[in-house]
Protein backbone atom coordinates (compact mmCIF):
# COMPACT_ATOMS: atom_id res chain seq x y z
CA UNK A 1 0.00 0.00 0.00
CA UNK A 2 1.08 3.57 -0.46
CA UNK A 3 2.16 5.65 2.51
CA UNK A 4 0.92 9.09 2.88
CA UNK A 5 3.22 10.99 4.94
CA UNK A 6 1.72 14.81 5.94
CA UNK A 7 3.31 17.37 8.45
CA UNK A 8 2.81 19.29 10.40
CA UNK A 9 0.68 17.33 12.91
CA UNK A 10 -1.12 20.58 13.92
CA UNK A 11 -1.22 24.06 12.78
CA UNK A 12 -1.79 27.27 15.18
CA UNK A 13 -2.77 30.34 12.85
CA UNK A 14 -3.98 33.95 13.38
CA UNK A 15 -6.64 34.71 11.08
CA UNK A 16 -4.44 36.69 7.67
CA UNK A 17 -1.49 34.10 8.10
CA UNK A 18 -0.74 31.86 5.44
CA UNK A 19 -0.41 28.22 6.28
CA UNK A 20 1.47 25.40 4.78
CA UNK A 21 0.67 21.33 4.84
CA UNK A 22 3.11 19.29 3.50
CA UNK A 23 2.00 15.44 2.25
CA UNK A 24 4.67 13.10 0.77
CA UNK A 25 3.76 9.73 -0.99
CA UNK A 26 5.82 6.44 -0.97
CA UNK A 27 6.04 5.92 -4.28
CA UNK A 28 4.69 8.16 -7.48
CA UNK A 29 1.26 9.41 -7.91
CA UNK A 30 1.99 9.96 -11.64
CA UNK A 31 -0.77 8.57 -13.13
CA UNK A 32 -0.22 6.76 -17.00
CA UNK A 33 -1.87 10.09 -18.40
CA UNK A 34 0.65 12.46 -16.61
CA UNK A 35 -1.82 13.60 -13.82
CA UNK A 36 -0.91 13.40 -10.31
CA UNK A 37 -3.68 11.31 -7.95
CA UNK A 38 -3.20 13.23 -5.27
CA UNK A 39 -6.11 15.30 -3.42
CA UNK A 40 -6.51 17.40 -0.62
CA UNK A 41 -9.79 16.91 2.17
CA UNK A 42 -10.96 19.25 5.22
CA UNK A 43 -12.85 17.67 7.41
CA UNK A 44 -14.85 20.25 9.78
CA UNK A 45 -15.77 19.27 13.07
CA UNK A 46 -19.15 16.71 12.90
CA UNK A 47 -19.10 16.77 9.38
CA UNK A 48 -17.51 14.50 6.56
CA UNK A 49 -14.39 15.51 4.71
CA UNK A 50 -15.15 17.82 2.06
CA UNK A 51 -13.02 17.86 -1.69
CA UNK A 52 -10.91 21.17 -1.77
CA UNK A 53 -8.25 20.11 -4.48
CA UNK A 54 -7.99 16.96 -7.47
CA UNK A 55 -5.29 16.18 -9.14
CA UNK A 56 -2.88 18.11 -7.23
CA UNK A 57 -3.52 21.35 -8.31
CA UNK A 58 -7.22 21.82 -9.08
CA UNK A 59 -9.92 23.71 -6.77
CA UNK A 60 -12.73 21.95 -6.44
CA UNK A 61 -15.97 23.70 -7.29
CA UNK A 62 -16.84 26.29 -4.56
CA UNK A 63 -13.61 26.37 -2.81
CA UNK A 64 -12.27 30.00 -2.52
CA UNK A 65 -8.69 30.50 -4.40
CA UNK A 66 -7.20 31.09 -0.66
CA UNK A 67 -6.62 27.19 -1.02
CA UNK A 68 -3.84 26.10 -3.92
CA UNK A 69 -2.07 22.81 -3.96
CA UNK A 70 1.30 21.99 -5.91
CA UNK A 71 3.71 19.25 -6.26
CA UNK A 72 4.31 15.95 -8.41
CA UNK A 73 5.68 12.79 -8.03
CA UNK A 74 5.72 12.30 -4.19
CA UNK A 75 5.99 15.95 -2.57
CA UNK A 76 2.87 18.00 -2.24
CA UNK A 77 1.89 20.83 -0.54
CA UNK A 78 -1.26 22.87 0.25
CA UNK A 79 -1.45 26.29 0.96
CA UNK A 80 -3.99 28.54 2.51
CA UNK A 81 -3.12 32.32 1.31
CA UNK A 82 -4.96 33.71 4.41
CA UNK A 83 -6.40 31.45 6.82
CA UNK A 84 -9.86 32.72 7.98
CA UNK A 85 -12.14 31.49 11.10
CA UNK A 86 -13.90 28.79 8.69
CA UNK A 87 -10.80 26.56 7.66
CA UNK A 88 -10.55 24.94 11.46
CA UNK A 89 -10.93 21.32 10.85
CA UNK A 90 -9.00 19.03 9.79
CA UNK A 91 -6.55 18.39 6.60
CA UNK A 92 -6.30 15.34 4.46
CA UNK A 93 -4.24 14.65 1.78
CA UNK A 94 -5.07 11.42 -0.50
CA UNK A 95 -3.54 9.37 -2.95
CA UNK A 96 -5.92 7.80 -5.82
CA UNK A 97 -3.68 6.00 -8.31
CA UNK A 98 -3.85 2.75 -7.00
CA UNK A 99 -6.33 0.73 -4.68
CA UNK A 100 -6.37 0.67 -1.82
CA UNK A 101 -6.86 4.95 -1.69
CA UNK A 102 -4.91 5.78 1.55
CA UNK A 103 -5.49 8.76 3.33
CA UNK A 104 -2.29 10.89 5.29
CA UNK A 105 -2.80 10.86 8.75
CA UNK A 106 -4.24 14.58 9.28
CA UNK A 107 -3.02 17.98 10.07
CA UNK A 108 -5.23 19.71 12.71
CA UNK A 109 -5.44 23.40 11.85
CA UNK A 110 -6.44 25.64 14.81
CA UNK A 111 -7.19 29.53 14.76
CA UNK B 1 -29.81 18.51 -5.28
CA UNK B 2 -26.89 16.06 -5.49
CA UNK B 3 -26.75 13.99 -2.23
CA UNK B 4 -25.74 10.49 -0.45
CA UNK B 5 -27.95 9.14 2.12
CA UNK B 6 -26.34 6.47 4.69
CA UNK B 7 -28.51 4.39 6.51
CA UNK B 8 -28.31 0.76 8.41
CA UNK B 9 -25.70 1.32 10.88
CA UNK B 10 -25.81 0.11 14.62
CA UNK B 11 -24.80 -1.66 16.96
CA UNK B 12 -24.05 -5.39 16.88
CA UNK B 13 -22.02 -8.57 18.33
CA UNK B 14 -18.90 -10.07 16.81
CA UNK B 15 -19.71 -12.04 13.84
CA UNK B 16 -22.71 -10.80 13.56
CA UNK B 17 -24.23 -9.07 10.48
CA UNK B 18 -25.18 -5.48 8.97
CA UNK B 19 -26.16 -3.99 5.60
CA UNK B 20 -25.36 -0.49 5.28
CA UNK B 21 -27.37 1.42 2.51
CA UNK B 22 -26.21 4.47 0.53
CA UNK B 23 -29.06 6.28 -1.62
CA UNK B 24 -28.23 8.69 -4.26
CA UNK B 25 -30.15 11.85 -5.43
CA UNK B 26 -29.27 13.84 -8.26
CA UNK B 27 -27.45 11.71 -10.34
CA UNK B 28 -27.58 8.09 -11.38
CA UNK B 29 -25.05 6.22 -9.30
CA UNK B 30 -24.53 3.95 -11.66
CA UNK B 31 -22.26 5.99 -13.53
CA UNK B 32 -19.61 6.72 -11.56
CA UNK B 33 -17.16 4.60 -9.17
CA UNK B 34 -18.84 4.72 -5.85
CA UNK B 35 -16.65 3.92 -2.74
CA UNK B 36 -17.58 2.88 1.09
CA UNK B 37 -14.90 4.80 3.94
CA UNK B 38 -15.02 4.24 7.01
CA UNK B 39 -13.20 6.68 9.98
CA UNK B 40 -13.00 5.43 13.36
CA UNK B 41 -13.42 8.76 15.52
CA UNK B 42 -10.61 10.75 16.41
CA UNK B 43 -8.70 8.85 13.09
CA UNK B 44 -8.28 9.13 9.57
CA UNK B 45 -10.30 8.00 7.10
CA UNK B 46 -9.71 4.46 5.63
CA UNK B 47 -11.05 3.64 2.29
CA UNK B 48 -13.22 -0.11 2.51
CA UNK B 49 -14.59 -0.74 -0.91
CA UNK B 50 -15.76 0.66 -3.94
CA UNK B 51 -18.07 -0.28 -7.17
CA UNK B 52 -18.73 0.55 -10.59
CA UNK B 53 -22.20 -1.16 -10.95
CA UNK B 54 -23.10 -0.64 -14.71
CA UNK B 55 -20.03 -2.88 -15.38
CA UNK B 56 -19.72 -4.94 -11.78
CA UNK B 57 -16.84 -3.91 -10.84
CA UNK B 58 -15.53 -4.29 -7.55
CA UNK B 59 -12.57 -3.74 -5.30
CA UNK B 60 -12.18 -4.31 -1.64
CA UNK B 61 -9.54 -3.25 1.23
CA UNK B 62 -7.89 -6.46 2.36
CA UNK B 63 -8.74 -5.72 5.79
CA UNK B 64 -12.98 -6.82 4.90
CA UNK B 65 -12.02 -8.84 1.71
CA UNK B 66 -13.89 -12.02 2.28
CA UNK B 67 -16.26 -10.62 4.48
CA UNK B 68 -17.71 -7.24 2.99
CA UNK B 69 -19.40 -7.67 -0.35
CA UNK B 70 -20.28 -4.16 -2.15
CA UNK B 71 -23.49 -3.82 -4.80
CA UNK B 72 -25.36 -1.46 -6.61
CA UNK B 73 -29.01 -1.22 -7.44
CA UNK B 74 -29.71 1.09 -10.21
CA UNK B 75 -33.63 0.79 -10.08
CA UNK B 76 -33.32 2.51 -6.59
CA UNK B 77 -30.36 4.37 -7.04
CA UNK B 78 -28.73 2.66 -4.40
CA UNK B 79 -25.52 1.13 -2.85
CA UNK B 80 -25.51 -1.56 -0.37
CA UNK B 81 -22.65 -3.10 1.70
CA UNK B 82 -22.91 -6.06 3.25
CA UNK B 83 -21.09 -6.43 6.52
CA UNK B 84 -20.68 -10.11 7.70
CA UNK B 85 -18.17 -11.58 10.06
CA UNK B 86 -17.91 -8.22 12.06
CA UNK B 87 -15.33 -7.66 14.34
CA UNK B 88 -14.42 -5.47 17.34
CA UNK B 89 -12.20 -3.43 14.47
CA UNK B 90 -14.84 -2.91 12.40
CA UNK B 91 -16.35 -0.43 14.74
CA UNK B 92 -16.59 3.30 13.29
CA UNK B 93 -18.36 5.77 10.67
CA UNK B 94 -19.29 4.38 6.96
CA UNK B 95 -19.30 7.14 4.50
CA UNK B 96 -20.49 6.36 0.72
CA UNK B 97 -18.74 8.89 -1.41
CA UNK B 98 -18.83 9.30 -5.23
CA UNK B 99 -15.41 9.87 -7.03
CA UNK B 100 -15.81 12.63 -9.65
CA UNK B 101 -15.62 11.72 -13.26
CA UNK B 102 -11.97 13.31 -14.78
CA UNK B 103 -11.17 14.25 -11.15
CA UNK B 104 -8.25 11.39 -10.87
CA UNK B 105 -11.49 9.39 -8.56
CA UNK B 106 -10.72 12.77 -6.18
CA UNK B 107 -14.05 12.14 -3.94
CA UNK B 108 -16.30 14.96 -4.50
CA UNK B 109 -19.75 14.31 -2.95
CA UNK B 110 -19.88 12.45 0.62
CA UNK B 111 -22.70 11.25 2.46
CA UNK B 112 -22.97 12.32 6.18
CA UNK B 113 -22.42 8.53 7.21
CA UNK B 114 -23.66 5.74 9.88
CA UNK B 115 -22.01 4.48 12.98
CA UNK B 116 -21.48 0.87 13.01
CA UNK B 117 -20.65 -0.52 16.75
CA UNK B 118 -18.95 -3.51 17.14
CA UNK B 119 -19.14 -5.05 20.84
CA UNK B 120 -20.06 -8.16 22.98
Amino acid sequence: DIVMTQSPLSLSVTPGEAASISCRSSESLVYSNGYNYLDWYLQKPGQPPQLLIYLGSNRASGVPDRFSGTGSGTDFTLKISGVEAEDVGVYYCMQAVETPLTFGGGTKVEI
Amino acid sequence: EVQLVESGGGVVQPGESLRLSCVASGFSLGSYWMQWVRQVPGQGPMWVSRIQSAGGYTTYADSVKGRFTVSGDSAKNTMYLQMNSLRVEDTAVYYCARAAVGGGDALDVWGRGTMVTVAS
